[in-house]
């Protein structure tokens, strides 16, 4: 069975730093691209950023671009979102999940078919 | 970036009304479309891929069309497990953006 768990995320100051860990199990991590998705309170999905299967290739929304870091350590089947100088807009439940791709209609597709319970981190003095 | 307007964003329906969700992109995306269902205090989850293809283990009643510019989501007959906010996202091109959402309410 495929899990994510996420955890790391706690109270934080306005200009503090934080790294977000997502455990992956029942899936080979390693063939995966990951992401990782955030949600404010009452608010809508937003993209954070993308990691290849290796950790070669890094994506991300430009806001968040510089201030967040995402990495990958296969071995132990995690990933990571490294979080400075923190905003209150930062403030949310932030989902790890698993990039699938599919070969479906003459193209790549890709979708995020798993997801983490999500951990939330709030940005406040 | 492509930015996803999702209409409407809440609406009102009855057990076994059929429902019809719209989302479009601000450019063409082809079929690079994705639907997600939320429930209160959970993590999404997937729906459809590829505009129409129904994910494994979703129930039928759920159908997507589109391709471009313009996408749907329809629930043929909805079910009280249906209430829920629905968003659809491109992964055409980063960075990746999701509509603001389409709350499903019980009338």
């Amino acid at each position: 069975e495929v899990q994510l768990v996420e955890s790391g995320g706690t109270l934080v100051q306005p200009g503090g730093s934080l790294r977000l860990s997502c455990e992956a199990s029942g899936f080979m991590f390693s063939n995966y691209w990951m992401t990782w998705v955030r949600q404010a309170p009452g608010k809508g999905l937003e993209w954070v950023a993308n990691i290849k299967e290796d950790g070669s290739q890094k994506r991300y929304v430009d806001s968040q671009k510089g201030r967040f870091t995402i990495s990958r350590d296969n071995a132990k089947n995690s990933l990571y979102l490294q979080m400075n100088s923190l905003r209150a807009e930062d403030t949310a439940v932030y989902y790890c999940a698993r990039v699938f791709h599919s070969y479906t209609s003459g193209s790549y597709v890709s979708y995020f078919d798993y997801w983490g319970q999500g951990t939330l981190v709030t940005v406040s003095a | 970036d492509i930015q996803m307007t999702q209409s409407p964003s809440s609406l009102s329906a009855s057990v076994g009304d059929r429902v019809t969700i719209t989302c479009r992109a601000s450019e063409s995306i082809n079929n690079y479309l994705i639907w997600y269902q939320q429930k209160p205090g959970k993590a999404p989850k997937l729906l459809i891929y590829a505009a129409s293809i129904l994910q494994s283990g979703v129930p039928s009643r759920f159908s997507g069309s589109g391709s471009g510019t313009d996408f749907t989501l329809t629930i043929s007959s909805l079910q009280p497990e249906d209430f829920a906010t629905y968003y659809c996202q491109q992964s055409y091109i980063t960075p990746l953006t999701f509509g603001g959402g389409t709350k499903v309410e019980i009338k």
